[in-house]
């Protein structure tokens, strides 16, 4: 089984729509990221948390939230999308100790009509 | 702002040949700096972290290198194979200390012709 999962894997919504992407793990690490990914733009931090309680902004958080239900579980939401929004989004762990280690999710490919 | 840049272009080798790609940093010298291998329509996966006081680090096939003069890191893939062939994406911490969080470049797609 995956250790980091994420649904769905793809997804066709129209501007205005209110989307969210769900990320689940099963590796035990505190530490939560949400990511995106544009061709030539490698890959930018939407929103990270730390532990349960905690939930700090990335590079790039305008038009996204977060929700942090429990130590396994990160969502993404997009209150209202928007084309440009169109990309690939990804969700990774990574352990408190050690050098930040990143594991990825598989990706959800995200389409804004 | 930290910034960490990759080769665009592409990198086209024969197979067994070694394939070398660069990773280049602004400003502070990064904690350290990791790599990732990328299928397409798949999620990085971690090959690599090299300390900044480490010179190179080896793993099979693969070796880093850390110049903190030329604030650079090289990635090697000795003896090639066409299973090789992948974007590879380098990645920093933020700063000169660990603070969780990675910055990544664009990555470089390597294709090893057999």
């Amino acid at each position: 089984d995956a250790d980091v999962t994420q649904t769905p894997r793809n997804r066709i919504t129209k501007t205005g729509k209110r989307i969210m992407l769900e990320c689940s793990q099963t590796k035990g690490h505190d530490r939560m990221y949400w990511y995106r990914q544009d061709p030539g733009l490698g890959l930018r931090l939407i929103y990270y948390s730390f532990d349960v309680k905690d939930i700090n902004k990335g590079e790039i958080s305008d038009g996204y939230s977060v929700s942090r239900q429990a130590q396994a579980k990160f969502s993404l939401s997009l209150e209202s999308a928007i084309p440009n929004q169109t990309a690939l989004y990804f969700c990774a762990t990574s352990a408190t100790s050690g050098h930040n280690e990143q594991f990825f999710g598989p990706g959800t490919r995200l389409t804004v009509l | 702002s930290q910034k960490i840049e990759q080769n665009s272009e592409a990198l086209n080798i024969q197979e067994g040949k070694t394939a070398t790609l660069t990773c280049n940093y602004t400003n502070y010298s990064p904690a350290y700096l990791q790599w990732y291998r990328q299928d397409p329509g798949r999620g990085p996966v971690f090959l690599l972290l090299i300390r900044e006081n480490e010179k190179e680090k080896r793993k099979e096939r693969l070796k880093v290198t850390f110049d903190t003069t030329l604030k650079q890191s090289l990635f090697h893939i000795t003896a090639s194979q066409p299973a090789d062939s992948a974007t590879y994406l380098c990645a920093r911490a933020p700063g000169s200390s660990n603070t969780g969080k990675l910055i990544f470049g664009q990555g470089t797609t390597l294709q090893v012709k057999p």
